[in-house]
């Protein structure tokens, strides 16, 4: 495609409930982000691919939090048994190669109620 | 000392004036620098990159890089109310793996 596509663009999840979020990147981009944001803030690190290997996931907040990217190009993002503090925009990012400028989705707005 | 660090405005600037933006690092390794232009409710789309030091310019914009005061900007020349946004600062920080820090955003007002 030619952008970033991530799915659903809103969620609202009771807490308790387990949610998934897709993120589908730009053909060929080697690298893959997810950040968090919260209203007011830069988007916070969670954790990054670089094809299907997950090098780096020392931003996810709790073993809660968990992401694969099995074949190197769909990502997704589950979170357990949501909680009212994981309510947030959840961003994702993909890059042709390290070092490469990100290019973002539109993010998936997540409410826990 | 955050990573990342930004005045986080808001930054009031009348129509036609030039505005600057300024982030510092805190990592002495870092290589790539990017901002990033952020419209409320909508995700955040790439403004510059820069690599080296001194200044890059394209169009109305320039980014600056001092490394050794670990200091980056973006100047917004001939500012239209469009601009108003907030912009990001991005830093690479490759100890240990690759990621990219962001800071929490100045948000420019550009008044009519």
């Amino acid at each position: 495609g030619a952008g970033v596509s991530q799915s659903p663009r809103y969620k609202v999840a009771k807490r308790g409930q387990d949610v998934a979020l897709r993120c589908d990147p730009i053909s060929g981009h080697v690298s893959l982000f997810w950040y968090q944001q919260a209203l007011g803030q830069g988007p916070e690190f969670l954790t990054y691919f670089q094809n299907e290997a997950q090098l780096d996931k020392s931003g996810l907040p709790s073993d809660r939090f968990f992401a694969e990217r099995p074949e190197g190009s769909v990502s997704t993002l589950k979170i357990q048994r949501t909680q009212q503090e994981d309510s947030a925009v959840y961003l994702c990012a993909s890059s042709l190669a390290p070092n490469s400028p990100l290019h973002f989705g539109n993010g998936t707005r997540l409410t826990v109620t | 000392q955050k990573e990342v660090e930004q005045n986080s405005g808001p930054l009031s600037v009348p129509e036609g004036a030039i505005a600057s933006l300024n982030c510092t690092y805190s990592d002495r390794v870092s290589q790539s620098f990017f901002w990033y232009r952020q419209y409320s409710g909508k995700s955040p789309e790439l403004i510059m990159s820069i690599y080296s030091n001194g200044d890059k310019e394209d169009g109305r914009f320039t980014a600056q890089l001092n490394k050794a005061s670990q200091y980056v900007s973006l100047l917004i020349r001939d500012s239209q109310p469009s601009d108003s946004a907030t912009y990001l600062c991005a830093v690479d920080r490759s100890s240990g793996t690759y990621k990219y820090i962001f800071g929490t955003g100045t948000r420019l007002k550009v008044l009519a």
